[in-house]
């Protein structure tokens, strides 16, 4: 089953206006990662939070983790059209093994 | 080096057929997982491997089994292939499975018939 909720399901953007995802999820975990699928292909690995963090960055990207409200989000700035694919959020649980719980995804289209 | 592997990359079956799909992870990297995506949805998690050994498994029915090999690499069997099996399959490596970061292969399209 999914862990939780990605909103909103699909966004339309223009070439370099910022782009805001979000995701909630249902039980205690260890970290929050972030992913990007481009036309149903592999996964490829964007960024980590784990669960004492509040906010991390790398490049364009900015992930925030709340856990008390068991939600984060994903801020890509200064958007391009290469940025156009699916999102998902994925939770490790706080036990030793590390199987992810996939939200449902975000849908990102940036216009030219 | 290379990443994740998996083959084949598409594979069309019908109903009742069994099907195995593989996976060679990253060199060096000990634990296997696999996951199924249908497609509109996020992957769900259906086995995880490390050193040859089951260390956990999602809510799949028995027709889904794996094995890991000596050097690693994985193999995913469905029997019975039912019409709802029809998904990408990926495939992820890990250095353990208490790696936090998990790497994707491009993934096997399977279409059910």
């Amino acid at each position: 089953s999914q862990q939780g909720e990605e909103d909103p399901q699909a966004l339309s953007i223009q070439e370099g206006e910022n782009a805001t995802m979000n995701c909630s999820y249902k039980t205690s975990i260890n970290n929050l990662q972030w992913y990007r699928q481009n036309s149903g292909r592999g996964l490829v690995h964007l960024i980590l939070i784990r669960s004492n963090e509040r906010e991390k960055h790398s490049g364009r990207l900015r992930v925030t983790l709340d856990t008390s409200k068991k939600s984060s989000s994903l801020l890509i700035t200064a958007s391009r059209a290469a940025d156009t694919a699916s999102y998902f959020c994925a939770t490790a649980p706080d036990t030793g093994r590390r199987a992810l719980t996939f939200g449902s995804g975000t849908r990102l289209q940036v216009q030219p | 080096d290379a990443g994740v592997t998996q083959s084949p990359t598409h594979l069309i079956k019908t109903r009742g057929q069994h099907v195995t799909l593989r996976c060679s992870p990253i060199s060096g990297h000990k634990s296997v997982s696999w996951y199924q995506q249908v497609l509109g949805q996020g992957p769900q998690f259906i086995f995880q491997y490390y050193e040859k050994e089951e260390r956990g498994r999602g809510n799949f029915p028995d027709r889904f089994s794996a094995r890991q090999f000596p050097n690693y690499s994985s193999e995913l069997n469905v029997n019975a292939l039912l019409l709802g099996d029809s998904a990408l399959y990926l495939c992820a490596s890990s250095l353990t499975p208490s790696t936090d970061t998990q790497y994707f292969g491009p993934g096997t399209r399977l279409t059910v018939l």
